[in-house]
């Protein structure tokens, strides 16, 4: 139980397009996700927590306008890199917390994202 | 605000022998704290948590740690080694607000 999935694994694009990336919480509900951003060789940063149906929350620094993130239903959450720039490569990974469970989140596998 | 060091970057071990990976957390509140493993390009795998039951955890493959609330640790350890235990571990620490903060990871090295 409490299954992340995310998609794709891995992405390759060109400077200046937008790349769309999925999580889904496969067996359980997820009124919170989160979305974090992993450097090479680095520790975890989370970039912004979203509750579904609201406007997510990001941290100091992470540019809204660029990472748009959409948690349209209580299994999905979006996040959308708009212009992507060769500073954007990264592997990113979303969580999930169960809807009634506190202090635990559940992670996807993770996204590489590389920008050329 | 809540947060995690992790005391050492890099740690190698031989396989067999015990295996200590150093965290040490703060924390306004009680907190949950969490040991993650990372093997390269995969995603993170939960080894085991502590949420204020017994002070020592018991978690997969061996591991266990133990919450010192009088020294703010929350130290991995296993007995003995295997290879496949090469990855990078993840100390967390979590609020009630659900609010995990990483350590910065500790790399663990096994060598034959």
């Amino acid at each position: 139980g409490a299954v992340v999935s995310q998609h794709p694994s891995w992405v390759i694009c060109k400077s200046g397009t937008s790349v769309k990336i999925e999580c889904r919480s496969l067996d359980f509900q997820a009124t919170t996700m989160f979305w974090y951003r992993q450097f090479p060789k680095q520790s975890l940063m989370l970039m912004a927590t979203s509750n579904e149906g609201s406007k997510a929350t990001y941290e100091q620094g992470v540019e809204k306008d660029k990472f748009l993130i959409n948690h349209a239903s209580l299994t999905l959450s979006t996040l959308t890199v708009t212009s992507a720039h060769p500073e954007d490569s990264s592997f990113y990974i979303c969580s999930a917390s169960l809807a009634g469970v506190y202090n635990e989140q559940f992670f996807g596998p993770g996204t590489r994202l590389t920008v050329l | 605000a809540q947060s995690v060091t992790q005391l050492d970057s890099h740690v190698s071990v031989s396989e067999g022998t015990p295996v200590l990976l150093r965290c040490n957390y703060s924390s306004s509140y009680s907190p949950s704290l969490f040991w993650y493993v990372q093997h390269p390009n995969k995603g993170l795998q939960l080894l085991l948590k502590y949420t204020s039951a017994a002070t020592l955890v018991k978690g997969i493959n061996g591991f266990e740690a133990e919450f010192k609330k009088s020294e703010t640790s929350f130290h991995l350890t296993k007995p003995s080694a295997h290879m496949s235990d090469a990855a990078e571990y993840f100390c967390v620490v979590s609020d009630r607000n659900n609010d995990m903060r990483f350590g910065a990871g500790t790399r663990l090295t096994v060598k034959p």
